[in-house]
């Protein structure tokens, strides 16, 4: 089973320009994820979707960052303009529609270095 | 709201030693618990889980026993290797969502 496809791996933009991560889950997975993983840290919870539909963006800044996931399989991730602050690892997950006890699945994630 | 407490690394230890990694939650409802593990430059794979009380979660040596009186999920190896090095991620899952919930990972480096 091929699993969680994230690209590019690494990407290295200056501040206020804009960049896109893309994400393919694994085949047949209906939930979406994208976690922010600042170094040191957990990963955070951005945007959950459930086939093309958000679920959960509370966390999202949604002053510069915005993400979609047509047709409910691969998914974007944008942020315009960038801050220096976003330097992060950019992780997407997916997760099967079966709820308790399954876990999420992870890609190798995004390094974005913001200068 | 869902939270994950785990002990600040890096823990360093000598190959063949006893591990303990330490992981306390608070949730809602009755929460999935989860052991993920991160290699460098790799991404994030799970290690274990359990899913109701005491419950043992294990895999590759490592064990975790779901204790809700003490709402903890301790993460232990008898024998460590230095292929084990990595970060250590605890996490829990709830509610009607599932979204996955993060402690902020334990390093660990085993020295030969």
């Amino acid at each position: 089973e091929a699993g969680v496809a994230q690209s590019p791996r690494y990407k290295i933009i200056e501040k206020r320009q804009s960049v896109a991560f893309w994400c393919n889950p694994i085949s047949g997975h209906a939930t979406l994820y994208w976690y922010q993983q600042i170094l040191g840290q957990g990963p955070k919870l951005l945007i959950q979707f459930q086939n093309n539909g958000v679920v959960d963006d509370s966390q999202l800044p949604k002053d510069r960052f915005s993400a979609e996931r047509l047709k409910g399989v691969d998914s974007t991730l944008k942020i315009q303009p960038a801050k220096l602050e976003d330097s992060a690892v950019y992780l997407c997950a997916s997760h099967s529609s079966g709820g308790f006890g399954t876990e999420a699945f992870f890609g190798q994630g995004t390094r974005l270095t913001v200068v | 709201g869902n939270s994950v407490t785990q002990m600040e690394g890096p823990v360093t230890l000598s190959e063949e030693a006893f591990l303990t990694i330490n992981c306390t939650y608070t949730a809602t409802g009755y929460p999935s618990l989860f052991w993920y593990v991160q290699y460098p430059g790799e991404g994030l794979q799970l290690l274990l889980k359990a899913t109701k009380a005491d419950d043992k979660g294990s895999n590759k040596g490592f064990e975790a026993t779901y204790r809700k009186e003490t709402t903890s999920f301790h993460l232990e190896k008898g024998s460590v290797q230095v292929s084990d090095s990595a970060v250590y991620f605890c996490a829990l899952a709830s509610g009607g969502s599932y979204i996955p919930t993060f402690g902020r990972g334990t390093s660990l480096i085993v020295h030969p």
